[in-house]
């Protein structure tokens, strides 16, 4: 099992529509998550970090299950410029490697 | 505030080239980091530095070696490049190790 697994992409759907992705991981020891976003040919930028209960900002909302080791992220009312891959970030080792999952690719179509 | 600075953008490297990926920081981080990301995969760690003086493998080390004499810079040496080295590189930073990363822009590197 991967350490980190993503749903697979692309995601498609039309401005306005609500989306959610999921994020599984397999060290029950990690200790901290995040979401990041990555546009095409650009690096990563970290998108949120994700408390244990639970963090909002904005249209996005982060959530983490501990007991069944996900993360989820959601995004409301999808804007044309929320199209990027999404990456789950997870961190295990305190400061030594924050392992990124393959990314989930969403498009918001006009 | 430059952020992560990484030079250069791109380069293509015949088989058996040597190079060095600069980093460079300018937020007094502690710890920097460098990966690769190969198409439809996730960032793999090739090294990793917890402080100036201190260097660590990550996933993937073999072909690479790093450096850090100084809290700013942590370049990347690739000896003898291969076929199998091409990717995008990425050098990134982070104040604790745990308050998530800055990435540099990245470097795309070919070897053919």
């Amino acid at each position: 099992r991967k350490e980190v697994e993503q749903d697979p992409g692309p995601f498609n759907v039309p401005e306005g529509a609500t989306v959610a992705f999921n994020c599984t991981y397999s060290n029950s020891a990690s200790q901290s998550f995040f979401w990041y976003r990555q546009d095409c040919r650009k690096e990563p930028k970290l998108l949120m970090s994700v408390y244990s209960s639970g963090n909002e900002d904005g249209r996005f909302t982060a959530q983490l299950n501990r007991a069944s080791q996900y993360i989820s992220l959601l995004i409301r009312d999808s804007k044309l410029s929320d199209s990027a891959t999404y990456l789950c970030v997870v961190n295990h080792n305190y400061g030594q490697n924050f392992v990124f999952g393959p990314g989930t690719r969403l498009s918001v179509l006009p | 505030n430059a952020g992560v600075t990484q030079t250069p953008k791109f380069r293509i490297l015949k088989i058996g080239q040597s190079m060095t990926l600069q980093c460079a920081q300018d937020m007094n981080h502690n710890y920097m980091y460098w990966y690769r990301q190969d198409p439809g995969m996730g960032l793999k760690l090739i090294y990793y530095s917890v402080g100036a003086g201190i260097t660590d493998k990550g996933e993937v080390p073999n072909g690479y070696n790093v450096s850090r004499s100084t809290t700013e810079d942590f370049p990347l040496r690739l000896e003898l490049a291969a076929p199998s080295q091409t990717s995008v590189y990425f050098c990134a930073s982070s104040w604790t190790g745990d308050d998530g990363y800055t990435f540099g822009s990245g470097t795309r590197l070919t070897v053919v």
